[in-house]
C-alpha cells in the first residue's frame, strides 16, 4: 500500500530535549517537505526536498533541521525544542513533475513541548 | 503578500445544494499548480483537485470543480451537490517553481459545514 509513515503520531517532550520525528515513503516520490498546521494559520511549509542531498528551507525553518541520506526517509530534527514549537506536523512526498502531483501527507504528529 | 488568501473562514451549506470556496492566490512564476485538500475532524489530509497555471480547461473531479481564472489569479473550489460527510476544513495550496526548486504554501483554510 502506498503510503507516508510519521513516527510517532503523538509526543510530549520538554525544552531543550532533542528529538527527531521520522517519516518514511515507500512510493519512490523525490520530494519530501515537512509542514506544520497551527489552529488559525494553516499549513506552513518547514522545508523541503527535492531528492537526495538536496533540501531547502520553507516559510518557517527556524529551529528544525532536517536530512535526506535516502529518497525514503526525511527527518524532522529539533535540536532544543520550544514551546511556541507545539504543533501537529505533517510530512509529504510527491514526485518531481510539472504537472499534477498531488501530495501524499502522512497521518501528521502532535507534538507537545513543555 | 500573502502568497494564498482564502477569505472565507467558516461556511454554511444545505445539504444537496452547491457552494464555492473562495481561493486566491499571488505569484510571478508562470508556472503553478494550484491544489484543493480536505481535511476532515479525523485529521488526514485528503487531495480534492488540482489545476496547473497552462491549463486551458477547468479541472473536475466528480462533485469537485475548480473555477480557475488565471486574470483574477482565483482558483475557487465548487463543490456539487453538498453531503453530510464534506464537513470538513478545506485547504487551497499553490506550488511554484515547477520547473527547479518547489515550494509550496497553503492558506489558512475554510470551515464548511453542511446542514441536513
Amino acid at each position: 500500500e502506498a503510503q507516508v509513515t510519521q513516527n510517532p503520531r503523538y509526543l510530549i517532550t520538554v525544552t531543550g530535549k532533542k528529538l527527531t520525528v521520522t517519516c518514511s515513503q515507500n512510493m519512490n516520490h523525490e520530494y519530501m517537505s515537512w509542514y506544520r498546521q497551527d489552529p488559525g494559520l494553516g499549513l506552513r511549509q518547514i522545508y523541503y526536498s527535492m531528492n537526495v542531498e538536496v533540501t531547502d528551507k520553507g516559510d518557517v525553518p527556524e529551529g528544525y533541521k532536517v536530512s535526506r541520506k535516502e529518497k525514503r526517509n526525511f527527518p524532522l530534527i529539533l535540536e532544543s525544542p520550544s514551546p511556541n514549537q507545539t504543533s501537529l506536523y505533517f510530512c509529504a512526498s510527491s514526485p518531481i513533475s510539472a504537472g499534477n502531483t498531488e501530495a501524499f501527507f502522512g497521518q501528521g504528529t502532535r507534538l507537545t513541548v513543555v | 503578500a500573502q502568497k494564498i488568501t482564502q477569505t472565507q473562514p467558516g461556511m454554511f451549506v444545505q445539504e444537496k445544494e452547491a457552494v464555492t470556496l473562495d481561493c486566491t492566490y499571488d505569484t510571478s512564476d508562470p508556472s503553478y499548480g494550484l491544489f484543493w485538500y480536505k481535511q476532515p475532524s479525523s485529521g488526514e489530509m485528503i487531495f480534492l483537485i488540482y489545476q496547473g497555471s497552462y491549463d486551458q480547461q477547468n479541472a473536475t473531479e466528480g462533485r469537485y470543480s475548480l473555477n480557475f481564472q488565471k486574470a483574477r489569479k482565483s482558483a475557487n473550489l465548487v463543490i456539487s451537490a453538498s453531503q453530510l460527510g464534506d464537513s470538513a476544513m478545506y485547504f487551497c495550496a499553490m506550488r511554484e517553481g515547477l520547473e527547479g526548486y518547489q515550494k509550496v504554501t497553503f492558506g489558512i483554510g475554510t470551515k464548511l459545514q453542511v446542514i441536513p
